[in-house]
């Protein structure tokens, strides 16, 4: 079983859908949580941390659920821009990070 | 201000030949990384450095080995390169460990024959 596991997808939605991703890790020690973007051939990129609060960066929102060990994203109002491929990250501990293997979404007009 | 680079962009090499990626960046950060990535699998840590003069293993070690060269540069060696090492590379740096933001450059494509 992999340590961080999300679905594949694809999502395909329209524009201005709201899309949900979840991702379930295994390792209750985890301490800290992201959320990096990865559009087509390129790097990933840092989208937000996640707080055990929950915490909200314009159309974004991360949640987090340590009890059932999973971790959410909410994209409000899809633009054609947000279509890429969202990976979720773990930290164990110090330096160790753990990817997902991404979620794709594509957003059509 | 480049951030992180990497070179090459794409290589093919033959099995058993030799190979050394290069990373460097310029945003004095202190810890930098190196990951693969395969389709299906998401990046897997190969080796870190949490600063100059350190080097530790991740997750995924065994075929490679680095060099932290100086805060900026980060080299990884493939000395036999085997058709299981056929991947994409990325080299990331943060100012710090985990959670400070990773930056990755623009990744490596080999390809082992």
């Amino acid at each position: 079983r992999k340590e961080v596991e999300q679905d594949p997808g694809p999502f395909n939605v329209p524009e201005g859908a709201t899309v949900a991703f979840n991702c379930t890790y295994s390792n209750s020690a985890s301490q800290s949580f992201f959320w990096y973007r990865q559009d087509c051939r390129k790097e990933p990129k840092l989208l937000m941390s996640v707080y055990s609060s929950g915490n909200e960066d314009g159309r974004f929102t991360a949640q987090l659920n340590r009890a059932s060990q999973y971790i959410s994203l909410l994209i409000r109002d899809s633009k054609l821009s947000d279509s890429a491929t969202y990976l979720c990250v773990v930290n164990r501990n110090n330096n160790d990070m753990r990817f997902g293997a991404g979620t794709r979404l594509t957003v059509k007009p | 201000n480049a951030g992180v680079t990497q070179t090459p962009k794409f290589q093919v090499l033959k099995t058993g030949q030799s190979m050394t990626l290069q990373c460097a960046q310029d945003m004095n950060h202190n810890s930098m990384y190196w990951y693969r990535q395969d389709p299906g699998m998401g990046l897997r840590l190969i080796y870190y450095s949490a600063s100059e003069g350190t080097t530790d293993k991740g997750e995924v070690p065994n075929g490679y080995n680095v060099s932290r060269l100086n805060k900026r540069e980060f080299s990884l060696r493939l000395e036999s390169a085997a058709p299981s090492q056929t991947s994409v590379y990325f080299c990331a740096s943060s100012l710090t460990g985990p959670p400070a933001e990773q930056f990755f450059g623009p990744g490596t494509r080999l390809t082992v024959l």
